[in-house]
């Protein structure tokens, strides 16, 4: 069964940073291209960034990109998100998706939420 | 960029009742990476069609997806009370504002 489980997360000021965390299994991880996305409350869903198989091809969306930085541990099954210099809009519930082919997202972490607020 | 635009925003209707959800593309589309997913409250979204038209595993014959080019639409034959939800579609990394099916 595929997993995504998800860890980090939580209540930041402005300006400060988050690192959220992805744990795979059930499946080969280093043959999946990772996606992060996020939903404000109550809002739609947003992609964040994806990355290659080993880690050598990434993108950002627009609005976190030069503040966020995708990375994974083949080694480990994890994809990470470290999310700096946040914002009050960047709060949200954040999902690692699983890419199975073309941004189609069939398997999902459990989310978690940040929250930024001073 | 490709811009998504889900109408209508809201739609209220009763158990029964056909829906029918559009989600128009600022550009032409390949169909083959038209997606729709469905997300309950508190829940993760759930891919409802890939391709545009064909359906996930163990999704009912009551969802169908249809449409090329800029216009594509998710239909909802009969409502059952677990469809009351939100419906997103997506292209490669848009995805649209979505439409909501409240109970009318």
């Amino acid at each position: 069964e595929v997993q995504l489980v998800q860890s980090g997360g939580g209540l930041v000021q402005p300006g400060g940073s988050l690192r959220l965390s992805c744990a795979a299994s059930g499946f080969t991880f280093n043959d999946y291209w990772m996606t992060w996305v996020r939903q404000a409350p109550g809002k739609g869903l947003e992609w964040l960034a994806n990355i290659n198989r080993d880690g050598s091809v990434i993108n950002y969306v627009g609005s976190v990109k030069g503040r966020f930085t995708i990375s994974r541990d083949n080694a480990k099954n994890s994809v990470y998100l470290q999310m700096n210099s946040l914002r009050v809009e960047d709060t949200a519930v954040y999902y690692c998706t699983r890419d199975d082919g073309s941004s189609l997202f069939f398997h999902w972490g459990q989310g978690t939420l940040a929250t930024v607020s001073s | 960029e490709i811009v998504l635009t889900q109408s209508p925003g809201t739609l209220s209707l009763s158990p029964g009742e056909r829906a029918t959800l559009s989600c128009r593309a600022s550009q032409s589309l390949s169909g083959t990476h038209l997606f729709w997913y469905q997300q309950k409250p508190g829940q993760t979204p759930r891919v409802l069609i890939y391709g545009a038209s064909t359906r996930a595993t163990g999704i009912p014959d009551r969802f169908s997806g249809s449409g090329s080019g800029t216009d594509f639409t998710l239909t909802i034959s009969r409502l059952e009370p677990e469809d009351f939800a939100v419906y997103y579609c997506q292209q490669s990394t848009t995805f649209g504002g979505g439409t909501k099916v409240e109970i009318k």
